[in-house]
């Protein structure tokens, strides 16, 4: 089975800190996600990588950057956290050559609060 | 860019069939893939339509018609375990997901 494991399942921060989420995959998949989920919005997209040191912005990436320095490891970082990113954060993994329907997995997620 | 539009809430009760809508506005798609999500979890997928018509997966169906800009997930006989979101989502070139805002269910005896 796929396992996408994320550091932490809750987290509290001040406003203006710097924040990293991990998340980390353990079945070689190419491309790995982040979104954040809000109620009433749905999963909203923030950045994507394909590869190695590769990133493509999503739909909402402001305020948020990543980095990807090994396949199996996607960080996202708030490089100054506000309270309106206060959220779910979900990171999820995918293979278009090993998934039928381009399935993505999904870690449990953390819920990031910012103070 | 691309819209998709679910209800928010549905409510059946267990045993019964209920039909989950989604609709959507977009200039072009590889396919609709459902997710459910229980509270608490992480999504996980269900079924995925690349062509027009019905998919079947046990107790779960889906269906698209890019015609009618339009898929619906049919869940029958249902279960006190299947209260949950459930998410319509359009795939985009490699494997990228546009989520819709979500449908919670809620099975009652």
């Amino acid at each position: 089975d796929v396992k996408v494991t994320q550091s932490s399942r809750y987290l509290v921060k001040r406003t203006g800190e710097k924040v990293f989420l991990e998340c980390v995959q353990d079945m070689d998949h190419e491309n790995m996600f982040w979104y954040r989920q809000d109620p009433g919005l749905g999963l909203r997209l923030i950045y994507f990588s394909y590869d190695v040191k590769m990133k493509e912005k999503g739909d909402i990436p402001e305020g948020y950057s990543v980095s990807r320095e090994k396949k199996e490891r996607f960080s996202l970082i708030l490089e100054s956290a506000s309270t309106n990113q206060t959220s779910m954060y979900l990171c999820a993994s995918s293979s278009l050559m090993t998934s039928p329907g381009n399935e993505q997995f999904f870690g449990p997620g953390t819920r990031l609060t910012v103070l | 860019g691309q819209s998709l539009e679910q209800p928010s809430e549905v409510t059946a009760v267990e045993g019964a069939i209920v039909q989950i809508n989604c609709t959507y506005q977009t200039s072009g798609f590889y396919g609709l893939s459902w997710y459910q999500q229980h509270d608490g979890g992480a999504p996980t997928f269900l079924s995925y339509n690349a062509l027009d018509g019905l998919e079947e997966t046990g107790r779960f169906s889906s269906f698209l018609s890019r015609s009618d800009s339009y898929g619906y997930l049919l869940l029958q006989e249902l279960q006190m375990k299947d209260s949950a979101s459930y998410f319509c989502a359009l795939e985009e070139g490699g494997n990228k997901l546009t989520f819709g805002t979500g449908t919670q269910l809620k099975v009652e005896l």
